[in-house]
């Protein structure tokens, strides 16, 4: 079974850092693509990165392009997201992702999320 | 960006009946579109994919349809366990991914 447990949420002030990761089980993580999305309090889903299977190709929104940065460890069987240069825009729950494939199209398994809360 | 778009916003159901929900793409994203469903308090879970493919595990009263801009998500008989919030995603315009607002469908 497929699980992907997320953490690392917190609150942070405007400006600040946070490294978000998550631990992946159930299947071969190095296989697929991972990615993660957020959502917002009482909004829809956001995509804000994905990582292909080797870690080689990384991929951002434009709102957060040149702020956080997506990596994976393979050996551990972990997601990152380094986000720095927080606003509180970036405030919302965010969610790992695994691909069904080596591509980040879209995502069939989700993590239970992690709150970040960026505010002064 | 492929903007997508929702409709109705809230669509109120009765047990039992059928309920459709819509997605438009601001461009052609080809058959590139997937479905989810958000319980609250829940993370999403992928429903379709490729339009029309049903992920594993989803029951046969889930159907999804349409190309090009024109998407339309069908629950032919609404379970207690259906009413959430559903959302759509292209991805032709990989690897910019980009959902819709979400329908909520609610008992009526």
């Amino acid at each position: 079974e497929v699980q992907l447990l997320d953490s690392g949420g917190g609150l942070v002030q405007p400006g600040g850092s946070l490294r978000l990761s998550c631990a992946a089980s159930g299947f071969t993580f190095s296989t697929y693509a991972m990615g993660w999305v957020r959502q917002a309090p009482g909004k829809g889903l956001e995509w804000v990165s994905a990582i292909s299977g080797s870690g080689v190709s990384t991929y951002y929104a434009d709102s957060v392009n040149g702020r956080f940065t997506i990596s994976r460890d393979n050996s551990k069987n972990t997601l990152y997201l380094q986000m720095n240069s927080l606003r509180a825009g970036d405030t919302a729950l965010y969610y790992c992702a695994k691909a069904p494939s080596s591509w980040p199209y879209y995502f069939d398994s989700w993590g239970q999320g992690t709150l970040v809360t960026v505010s002064s | 960006e492929i903007v997508m778009m929702q409709s109705p916003a809230t669509l109120s159901v009765s047990p039992g009946e059928r309920a459709t929900l819509s997605c438009r793409a601001s461009q052609s994203v080809g058959s590139n579109l997937a479905w989810y469903q958000q319980k609250p308090g829940q993370a999403p879970r992928l429903l379709i994919y490729g339009a029309s493919t049903r992920a594993t595990g989803i029951p046969d009263r889930f159907s999804g349809s349409g190309s090009g801009t024109e998407f339309t998500l069908i629950i032919s008989s609404l379970q207690s366990e259906d009413f959430a919030v559903y959302y759509c995603q292209q991805y032709n315009n990989w690897p910019l991914l980009t959902f819709g607002g979400g329908t909520k469908v609610e008992i009526k």
